[in-house]
């Protein structure tokens, strides 16, 4: 049972590129969501799904697109990357949204 | 939307003493509370959570109050141990399946 996959674990990025993280799960959760973690910062929600063909937008959802074509894969685009966002990015997924989420192991993106 | 306030960012306690942790959400209609544990480098798990129909919950060492009337929600860690040792965050959901999550406590048990 591998749970939540999320890949790149590491990436460097120009200003200006772009690029899609990847996030699948095997436990057949409707519910997804994609997290940036900065320092003191807590984790803030980007893009959350609540089942396959619907997406919406969370607190700070502005740089970043997502789709949610099949109920294992949520991948999160970096549309046109700045420095801003560099920051550590989870991917979760729980049954419903009001259950226990699991999350990925993170990705650490640097934007120079 | 939600805003979710949690004290102390820090916290140093002797092993085997109490550790308390305490959120405060705005938005009265959020109605679920998970706490997660953060361990350096490693992705946050779930400890416990609590819906908003209920006051209480325990699981072993750990417990969590909530106070509807006042929008907090706590959690309790008795008889702490080393391994405890972690970051913890707070979270509201709302009722547009969005969390807010508070900016965390580092929690440091001294043995």
């Amino acid at each position: 049972n591998a749970g939540v996959t999320q890949t790149p674990k590491f990436q460097v990025l120009k200003t200006g590129q772009s690029m899609t993280l990847q996030c699948a799960q095997d436990m057949n959760h409707e519910y997804m969501s994609w997290y940036r973690q900065d320092p003191g910062m807590g984790l803030r929600l980007i893009h959350y799904s609540v089942g396959a063909g619907i997406t919406d937008q969370g607190e700070v959802p502005n740089g970043y697109n997502v789709s949610r074509s099949t109920t294992e894969d949520f991948p999160l685009r970096l549309l046109s990357a700045a420095p801003s966002q560099t920051s550590v990015y989870f991917c979760a997924s729980s049954p419903f949204a009001n259950t226990e989420a699991f999350f990925g192991q993170g990705t650490r993106l640097t934007v120079v | 939307g939600e805003n979710v306030e949690q004290h102390p960012s820090t916290l140093s306690v002797q092993e085997g003493d109490s550790a308390v942790i305490k959120c405060t959400y705005s938005d009265s209609a959020s109605n679920y509370f998970p706490w997660y544990k953060q361990e350096l480098g490693k992705r946050p798990q779930l400890i416990i959570d609590i819906r908003s129909n209920v006051g209480e919950k325990k699981d072993q060492r750990i417990a969590v109050t909530l106070n509807k009337t006042a929008k907090h929600f706590s959690l309790h860690i008795t008889e702490t141990q080393p391994e405890d040792s972690a970051v913890y965050f707070c979270a509201a959901l709302n009722t547009g399946n969005q969390f807010y999550f508070g900016t965390g406590t580092s929690l440091t048990v001294i043995p």
